[in-house]
């Protein structure tokens, strides 16, 4: 039972463009979102995320929205750059109890072509 | 620098062997976690711990175990029970507090011979 899914394996944008990745949660109680970046043989390094009392976030290129009603975030990278190229990871946690853990998606692989 | 170290980056493992993967975070964080990541697959969750002496089971944890004897540290053992254990193995940690984003290690290869 995947609770998070990342229904596009790849995605190919031009640089300069825009990038939208796209996660969907199928759990009601999660109440925390996360996006990673991973490059291979390198672990996930966080880069933004979004709390459920909101529904967008920004940092720089980077802009997560969520739509609770419809259980979809999405990550807009806004101009992409070839350094974008990697998995893009979306997590989130909630769901009850403290323990805060992060339930993956399978990824998405972004290259960003020059 | 704070951060978390994952070692070895890469790791042989002969059939019916223990081994153990070290993991140690200087960012004084609470929690810590293992994760397991198979290629095509995302992160799935063997053990966490939410304070020293205390750990609980993740989604798929047999034939693992791990200790918390110290703040810092979060050790992994892969037993011979694990029928699988080929994989990239990532280490986490965060605050432990609600909404914190969890900060990983660059991880362990494991591989068998």
């Amino acid at each position: 039972d995947q609770q998070v899914k990342q229904n596009s394996p790849s995605l190919s944008v031009q640089e300069g463009r825009i990038s939208i990745l796209n996660c969907d949660y199928t759990n009601s109680m999660f109440d925390y979102f996360l996006w990673y970046k991973k490059y291979p043989a390198e672990g996930p390094t966080f880069l933004i995320s979004i709390s459920s009392i909101k529904d967008k976030n920004e940092d720089g290129r980077f802009t997560v929205f969520l739509n609770k009603s419809a259980k979809h975030l999405s990550l807009h990278i806004v101009p992409s750059q070839p350094g974008d190229s990697a998995v893009y990871f979306c997590a989130a946690s909630g769901g009850g109890g403290s323990n805060y853990k992060l339930t993956f998606g399978k990824g998405t692989l972004l290259t960003v072509n020059p | 620098d704070g951060g978390i170290t994952q070692s070895p980056k890469y790791l042989f493992r002969k059939e019916g062997q223990n081994v153990t993967l070290s993991c140690e975070q200087n960012l004084n964080h609470d929690a810590m976690y293992w994760y397991r990541q198979d290629p095509g697959q995302g992160l799935r969750l063997i053990y966490y711990s939410q304070i020293v002496n205390d750990f609980q089971k993740g989604d798929i944890a047999e034939g693992y175990s791990v200790s918390r004897e110290k703040k810092e540290s979060f050790p992994l053992t892969v037993t011979s029970a694990q029928k699988n254990p080929t994989a990239f193995y990532l280490c986490a940690s965060s605050s432990g507090r609600a909404n914190q984003p969890q900060h990983f290690g660059d991880g362990t290869r494991l591989s068998i011979l």
